[in-house]
């Protein structure tokens, strides 16, 4: 069984687009975390939220509590981008989706 | 600070043999956590430890063991390794329901 699902599981986009990654969860959360990973890289985490909306630069990533759902935009997405965006739900322990590979083209 | 310090980088090992991995975090959180990698799978914890001197197991910990040396130190050891723990991992820590902090990761290759 899988607490928390992405989709899509893959996507390509063209600079200047906008980007949304979809994240559902099953569990009782405390926090939702969007982490990013680029290729062969680390895991750096972008935002930790349990309501509302946050943003950070191009960045926004939105919940919604009693739907069990939450949203990363990104606005005029840019080839630097291009990594992989993974949903966290937070309990008692992190609950990660399997991730979404966004590839922006030039 | 240097947040979470996970080493080596890549390792490979030969069927049988056993390695340790490091991870140490300056941070001073409590919460320490080893997920490996794996493609299609996402990240699945292996072991975590909520606070010095307590460690639980997660979702796969067979094969492996840890030792939380002090609320810095968490390392994970694989007694006898197996070409089916051949994966990335990666170390993280937190304060509980804050953000996680990754170590950059450790590519492991059991031949």
């Amino acid at each position: 069984k899988n607490e928390v699902e992405q989709s899509p599981q893959n996507l390509t986009a063209q600079e200047g687009e906008f980007i949304t990654i979809n994240c559902s969860y099953s569990v009782g959360i405390s926090a939702l975390h969007w982490l990013q990973q680029h290729p062969g890289g680390g895991i750096v985490s972008l935002f930790m939220l349990s309501s509302g909306k946050k943003k950070h630069g191009r960045l926004i990533a939105t919940i919604n509590i009693q739907e069990k759902h939450s949203s990363l935009h990104i606005t005029a997405s840019h080839p630097r981008d291009s990594a992989v965006y993974i949903c966290a739900a937070t309990g008692n322990q992190f609950y990660f989706g399997t991730g979404t590979s966004l590839t922006v083209i030039p | 600070n240097a947040g979470v310090t996970q080493t080596p980088k890549f390792q490979v090992l030969k069927t049988g043999q056993s390695m340790t991995l490091q991870c140490a975090q300056d941070m001073n959180h409590n919460s320490m956590y080893w997920y490996r990698q794996d493609p299609g799978m996402g990240l699945r914890l292996i072991y975590y430890s909520a606070s010095e001197g307590t460690t639980d197991k997660g979702e796969v910990p067979n094969g492996y063991n840890v030792s939380r040396l002090n609320k810095r130190e968490f390392s994970l050891r694989l007694e006898s390794a197996a070409p089916s723990q051949t994966s990335v991992y990666f170390c993280a820590s937190n304060w509980r329901y804050t953000e996680a902090f990754f170590g950059q990761g450790t590519r492991l290759t059991v031949v």
